[in-house]
């Protein structure tokens, strides 16, 4: 039962242009929301949060926006830089309880 | 300061055999959650654990059990090893449920 879910696989970005990566998700229960990056043989970095109490959250190159109506994350990194390429990862959770990924979003941003 | 350790790397093991993996929690933190991460999938949640107890669980066989210790250190086995078992195991910590901390994980290889 995957209650997150990334559709896309792969992005590719010109160096210098905006990559947005997308997350949809099914429990309408979830309440906290994260993404996570993960480089090869490292583990996952958190990389931003939201709470379902707003709908945008802005860390310098890095905003996620959240539609509760449409049940649905994105994160939008600007401007996008090649060391930015790795595998994405939407998170959600009900606050008190686990924490359910999406399968991942390899992105690469192209020089 | 360190962050996340696990041990160890990565580990060989055959069919029906028994796995320990360690894992230490970034210092301040008193939680640790174990996942297992299949290639191309997320992290799944396996357990998480909080003052040296099991707090919560995910869809896993109770051939997957844990420990953790007074220093929140914390172990997870799996006995009778299956071929499916080969994963990525990823460690995280956090403090009082926020944002986890995620360790570089153990490759477990089971033949």
């Amino acid at each position: 039962d995957q209650q997150v879910k990334q559709n896309s696989p792969s992005l590719s970005v010109q160096e210098g242009r905006i990559s947005i990566l997308n997350c949809d998700y099914t429990n309408s229960m979830f309440d906290y929301f994260l993404w996570y990056k993960k480089y090869p043989a490292e583990g996952p970095t958190f990389l931003i949060s939201i709470s379902s109490i707003k709908d945008k959250n802005e860390d310098g190159r890095f905003t996620v926006f959240l539609n509760k109506s449409a049940k649905h994350l994105s994160l939008h990194i600007v401007p996008s830089q090649p060391g930015d390429s790795a595998v994405y990862f939407c998170a959600a959770k009900v606050t008190g309880n686990q924490f359910y990924f999406g399968t991942g979003t390899s992105l690469t941003v192209i020089p | 300061d360190a962050g996340v350790t696990q041990s160890p790397t990565h580990l060989i093991k055959t069919r029906g055999q028994q796995v320990t993996l360690r894992c230490s929690p970034k210092s301040g933190h008193d939680t640790v959650s174990w996942y297992q991460q299949a290639l191309g999938q997320g992290p799944q949640f396996i357990f998480q654990y909080y003052e040296e107890e099991e707090r919560q669980r995910g869809n896993f066989p109770d051939r997957f059990s844990g420990h953790q210790f007074p220093n929140y250190s914390s172990e997870l086995n799996v006995n009778a090893l299956l071929l499916g078992d080969s994963a990525l195991y990823l460690c995280a910590s956090s403090f009082s449920r926020g944002a986890e901390c995620f360790g570089p994980g153990t490759r477990l290889t089971v033949l």
